[in-house]
């Protein structure tokens, strides 16, 4: 069964930093395309960005709310992807979720629970 | 606000069928993959349909997909109480270089 599992959300105050963690299993984590994608009552669900596997080059990508304040990682060893997020302001409040796949080639097929992030004062 | 453009609700009684609309532009819908995303209240979103049409293993073939020009639409018949969901349109946008959603349908079965 596949199992994503998101850690690390919390409060921080505008301008902080926060790591957030999700931890795969039950698929071949090195393979997998890994998506970050926040949801807010107010805009919905929102990509955030992707790292592709090794295999395919290893390409990171980001929406350009976040470009250049948040990087993507992943330590294939530990079946985990990081989501690094500097400078936080208010409008990153929101649920993250780490989801598998591509939106074009496989939708993405297998969310985590989310971890909530709250950024306030 | 969302790049991709679905009734805020629908509504319909057991055993109908109920279609929800996603409207796009040529940079995402008129040029890309559509998928669809279920999310029970409470839960993550979960995959429907994915490549406009395609259902993955576990998903009841009562859900549907189709596309035409920069519109999709996802069809559920024989509507059941527990369909009663959030529904969540979305494509990759050329322009913006990433995928985007639609603001998403609240599905009430009355």
């Amino acid at each position: 069964e596949v199992q994503l599992a998101e850690s690390g959300g919390g409060l921080v105050k505008p301008g902080g930093s926060l790591r957030l963690s999700c931890a795969g299993s039950g698929f071949t984590f090195s393979n997998a395309w890994m998506n970050w994608v926040r949801q807010t009552p107010g805009k919905g669900l929102e990509w955030v960005g992707r790292i592709k596997s090794k295999a395919d080059g290893g390409t990171i990508d980001y929406a350009a709310p976040v470009k250049g304040r948040f990087t993507i990682s992943r330590d294939d060893s530990k079946n985990t992807v990081y989501l690094q997020m500097n400078s936080l302001k208010t409008e990153d409040t929101a649920l993250y979720y780490c989801t598998t796949g591509s939106i074009t080639i496989t939708g993405f097929d297998y969310w985590g629970q989310g971890t909530l992030v709250t950024v306030s004062s | 606000q969302s790049v991709l453009t679905q009734p805020p609700s629908a509504s319909g009684t057991p055993g109908q069928r109920v279609t929800i609309s996603c409207s796009g532009s040529s940079s995402n819908i008129g040029s890309n993959y559509v998928s669809w995303y279920q999310q029970l209240p409470g839960t993550a979103p979960k995959l429907l349909i994915y490549r406009n049409n395609q259902r993955p293993s576990g998903v009841p073939d009562r859900f549907s997909g189709s596309k035409s020009d920069t519109s999709a639409s996802l069809a559920i018949s024989g509507l059941r109480s527990e369909d009663e969901a959030d529904y969540y349109c979305a494509a990759w946008d050329d322009s913006l270089s990433g995928p985007v959603f639609g603001g998403g349908t609240k599905l009430t079965v009355l």
